[in-house]
C-alpha cells in the first residue's frame, strides 16, 4: 500500500520570504503521478502542482516548484516570494493508475505580514 | 476552465431528516468522487463514479447513498444521519483518460454538514 508523509504538521514564515514544505511517499509503483494540493479557510481544494513520476524535470507553476527525489522517494513544494494568500493548509497527494489518491495529513503554513 | 460546483455550501439536518447533496461539473470528465474531510484531516475517499458507474464504494455505511444521473452530475443521498457524520463533504472529478487513469482531480468548493 502506498503512503505519503509531511513531517511539518505547522510552518510559519514572514512574507516575502521561500518556504520549502517536505513530503515523503512510499511505494513499490514504477509509474505514478504526485500533486500538491492547497486548501486555504476558504476550504475549496486547489491544485497549486503535479509531477509525472517518469519526467525528470521538476515541475513549476510561477512561484511554485516542486523538488522530485525519485530514488529518495521525495516530492517537495517551494514556494517562493511567499504571499499572504499562501496561508492555508497544504495536502501532498500520490496516485498510480487507477487507484485513489493517497493524502498526507497536511502541513498548516501560516504567511505572516 | 476546471471548475466543480456543490450545493449547498451550509446544511444542518435533524437524524431523522433526509437531504441530498449535489455535484456538477461541465469539463467533459468521466470520474467523479465524493470524499469527506474532517477538520484538519485530509479528505477520505467515499465513493468513485467511473463512466456513470459505481467502481468504489469505501465502506461507507447504508445512511450515506450516492447517485449519479448522467456525466455531469453527482448527488449525495442522507438518511438518518449520525452527528458524528458532521463535516465538509467534496466532490470532485476528473477526466479518466486511458489505461493507467494517472489523471488530476479537480475539487469543488464543499458542502460544511451538521448533523443535530
Amino acid at each position: 500500500a502506498q503512503t505519503v508523509t509531511q513531517s511539518q504538521p505547522e510552518m510559519s514564515v514572514q512574507e516575502a520570504e521561500t518556504v520549502t514544505l517536505s513530503c515523503t511517499y512510499d511505494t513499490s509503483e514504477n509509474n505514478y503521478y504526485l500533486f500538491w494540493y492547497k486548501q486555504p479557510p476558504s476550504r475549496q481544494m486547489i491544485l497549486v502542482i503535479r509531477q509525472e513520476a517518469y519526467k525528470q524535470q521538476n515541475a513549476t507553476e510561477n512561484r511554485f516548484s516542486v523538488n522530485f527525489q525519485k530514488a529518495a522517494k521525495s516530492f517537495s513544494l517551494k514556494i517562493s516570494d511567499s504571499q499572504l494568500g499562501d496561508t492555508a493548509m497544504y495536502f501532498c497527494a500520490f496516485r498510480a493508475g487507477a487507484q485513489k489518491l493517497v493524502f498526507g495529513q497536511g502541513t498548516r503554513l501560516t504567511i505572516n505580514p | 476552465d476546471t471548475e466543480v460546483t456543490q450545493t449547498p455550501k451550509h446544511l444542518v439536518m435533524g437524524m431523522t431528516n433526509k437531504k441530498s447533496l449535489k455535484c456538477e461539473q461541465h469539463m467533459g470528465h468521466r470520474a467523479m468522487y465524493w470524499y469527506k474531510q474532517k477538520a484538519k484531516k485530509p479528505p477520505e475517499l467515499m465513493f468513485v463514479y467511473s463512466y456513470e458507474k459505481l467502481s468504489i464504494n469505501e465502506s461507507v455505511p447504508s445512511r450515506f447513498s450516492p447517485e449519479c444521473p448522467n456525466s455531469s452530475l453527482l448527488n449525495l443521498h442522507l438518511h438518518a444521519l449520525q452527528p458524528e457524520d458532521s463535516a465538509l463533504y467534496l466532490c470532485a472529478s476528473s477526466p479518466q483518460t486511458g489505461v493507467l487513469d494517472t489523471d488530476t482531480q479537480y475539487f469543488g468548493p464543499g458542502t460544511r454538514l451538521t448533523v443535530l
